[in-house]
């Protein structure tokens, strides 16, 4: 079965600074990686995924993302956050080849500050 | 295009009654699941419909919560004699075909007084 850990609840950043979300992930086969993003009082949104191929996934509003098979990691990262990026940002994984139930992580609360 | 849409975005019940929740998906979206997600957690998976039937059920904490999904395309998600601890947000996703994204609607609040 697979597991996702975010190692942190809320992150607070100052504006134009850079990021980093933290996910580690336990699987026993291959997954798929995603992220979402759910701002305030809207439904859940993909940022990005990755499913194959290259371990640096770009995705919408300037995040990106790492696979790192060895430390079983896939941080997300925003070179400068603005005021808008504020949301809830989680982490989840679903087995490779069987793209069924997507098994999400606790979230991290990005906060901006001006 | 329309998105996954659900009713109601918010519905308030005694502890014991009856509740169905129903969802909308994307047309032509083959695939559909439920998710439940309680306050400060994420989505917890809880079924899933392929067609018109479930292809995995194994989220469901208990025989009070049943799901169909008659003609493939909405689905109803029915609980029986509520319990506090049902109270949360109940989503419902769609996606069209395998490895594609799966779409969230914006979510049924359940609160169970």
């Amino acid at each position: 079965a697979q597991s996702v850990t975010q190692l942190d609840s809320q992150v607070p950043v100052f504006e134009e600074a850079p990021v980093e979300l933290r996910c580690n992930y336990s699987s026993s086969v291959s997954v798929y990686l995603f992220w979402y993003v759910q701002y305030p009082n809207q439904g859940l949104q993909l940022l990005l995924k990755y499913l194959s191929g290259s371990t640096l996934v770009k995705g919408i509003n300037g995040f990106e993302a790492e696979f790192n098979k060895s430390q079983t990691s896939f941080h997300l990262r925003k070179p400068s956050v603005h005021i808008s990026d504020t949301a809830e940002y989680f982490c989840a994984v679903s087995e490779g080849n069987r793209d069924d139930k997507i098994i999400f992580g606790k979230g991290t609360r990005l906060h901006i500050l001006p | 295009g329309a998105g996954v849409s659900q009713t109601p975005s918010n519905k308030v019940t005694e502890k014991g009654k009856y509740v169905e929740l129903r969802c909308d998906p994307i047309s032509g979206h083959t695939a559909l699941y439920w998710y439940r997600q309680s306050l400060g957690q994420g989505p917890e998976f809880l079924i899933y419909f392929q067609g018109t039937g479930a292809a995995d059920d194994s989220g469901l904490p208990n025989d009070r919560f049943f799901a169909v999904r008659p003609e493939g395309s909405v689905s109803t998600l029915k609980i029986q004699r509520t319990e506090r601890g049902d109270s949360a947000v109940y989503l419902c996703a769609s996606r069209r075909g395998s490895g594609d994204t799966q779409y969230f609607g914006p979510g049924t609040r359940l609160t169970v007084l």
